[in-house]
């Protein structure tokens, strides 16, 4: 049971412009959210996190917002550079519980 | 930044070997950490949690004599795959919290590529 999903599996932006990458869970009890980006045969970096006490969070080029009502939430890059590709996985945890992460998708941006 | 090192990188062996993997935090310490395993294409799996001097806890379905984790420091979580077969090849990945809560990100190593001939 995926309870983090990522419907989309790649991306491609044209550099300069505004990447969005989407994530939908299930879990309402679900209560701090991380987004992370990977690149092959490399572990994840984190990115950017928001608890669910907030809507926005905004780190330089990196905004993530979360919808709770839609159970949805989504990273904006903007602008979207070269070295942003990659794959990025979103991940949402409950309380002290472990992170469950979705499926990861791959970001190309074109030169 | 939190740096986590594992190692080896890449592991390439015969059916029937037990092999070691390290993960360490170098900057912090992690009284927790985690061991993921990621098949292509798909997301990472948890597979355990390790908790410094206690008994890892296991997820449902993955095998705690198969899959022998040792948490001996708060800088220090190794998994052994004992007896390792085909099936077991895989990328396998740790990540580590820093102490301070169960608030803070974890932090990734680079992934263990496990290759059983």
């Amino acid at each position: 049971d995926q309870q983090v999903k990522q419907n989309s599996p790649s991306l491609s932006v044209q550099e300069g412009r505004i990447s969005i990458l989407n994530c939908d869970y299930t879990n309402s009890m679900f209560d701090y959210f991380l987004w992370y980006k990977k690149y092959p045969a490399e572990g994840p970096t984190f990115l950017i996190s928001i608890s669910s006490i907030k809507d926005k969070n905004e780190d330089g080029r990196f905004t993530v917002f979360l919808n709770k009502s839609a159970k949805h939430l989504s990273l904006h890059i903007v602008p979207s550079q070269p070295g942003d590709s990659a794959v990025y996985f979103c991940a949402a945890k409950a309380g002290a519980n472990n992170l469950f992460f979705g499926t990861g998708t791959r970001l190309t941006v074109i030169p | 930044g939190a740096v986590v090192s594992q190692h080896p990188s890449w592991v390439i062996c015969k059916s029937g070997t037990s092999v070691k993997i390290e993960c360490r935090s170098l900057d912090f310490q992690a009284t927790t950490m985690f061991w993921y395993r990621q098949f292509p294409k798909q997301s990472l799996m948890l597979m355990a949690t390790s908790n410094e001097g206690s008994k890892a806890t296991y997820e449902q379905g993955v095998e705690k004599d198969k899959f022998l984790i040792n948490h001996a420091s708060l800088t220090l979580s190794t998994l052994t795959v004992t007896s390792a077969h085909p099936e077991d090849s895989s990328f396998y990945i740790c990540s580590a919290r820093e102490a301070l809560g169960q608030r803070q990100p974890q932090h990734f190593g680079d992934g263990t590529r496990l290759s059983i001939l």
